[in-house]
């Protein structure tokens, strides 16, 4: 597959604690990105890290990527109710991006 | 905040008929992507225009399936003649630049096909 597949597909926590999703990929990248979507929505681009980088921070998330296991992670720090969504992690290997099935975060007020 | 258009947001439609579905993309963002999402496949690509050439529709039923850019500001996707199984909500995106920008989402237009 050319997909970032995306793991655990589902996740629910409690307000107040961390969220960690994982994302495998299979060939060299440029970047990897990841989305949310919330429920009827359009998808939200998050956070971008490039191929020669190794850890990201944005607010509450901190993605890390390691291109010699072909994996990434992404981390939200004191989860709220509104970060209840679907997670995705294309990766870009050319001109375009290819979305997996993502990760289904719930988290419980 | 500059934001890709989608219209309609909803539609439902009987076997046979066309739809048309319209983006408006991003003033100076010049590709354009079209995905379906589904609950069984997920996101797939359909087809992406880069200064409204197009470079890949091999995601597209060529059949049924109709992609265009008539102009910088639009973007339209067609199915004639639409079957039950194209129900999805069909996404478009726009992005500047190349590969190491982030994609901008409609909202989307869910399409019902009876």
């Amino acid at each position: 597959s050319q997909q970032g597949e995306e793991d655990p597909q589902a996740l629910s926590i409690q307000e107040g604690e961390n969220a960690t999703m994982n994302c495998s990929y299979k060939t060299s990248i440029n970047n990897l990105q990841w989305y949310r979507q919330n429920s009827g929505r359009g998808l939200v681009h998050l956070i971008l890290i490039r191929s020669n980088e190794r850890e990201k921070h944005s607010g509450r998330l901190r993605v890390t990527l390691d291109t010699s296991k072909k994996s990434s992670s992404l981390l939200i720090t004191a989860s709220r109710a509104a970060d209840t969504a679907s997670y995705f992690c294309p990766y870009n290997a050319g001109n375009m991006l290819t979305f997996g099935g993502g990760t289904r975060l719930m988290v419980k007020p | 905040d500059a934001r890709v258009t989608q219209t309609p947001r909803h539609k439902v439609t009987e076997m046979g008929q066309e739809v048309t579905m319209r983006c408006q993309p991003i003033l100076g963002h010049n590709t354009v992507f079209w995905y379906r999402q589904t609950m069984m496949q997920g996101l797939e690509l359909l087809a992406y225009f880069r200064n409204r050439a197009p470079l890949d529709d091999s995601g597209m039923p060529k059949d049924r399936f109709s992609a265009e850019m008539p102009d910088a500001t639009l973007a339209t996707l067609k199915i004639q003649p639409s079957e039950p199984r194209d129900s999805a909500v069909y996404f478009c995106a726009s992005q500047k630049g190349l590969y190491n920008s982030p994609l901008h989402f409609g909202n989307g237009t869910r399409l019902t096909v009876t």
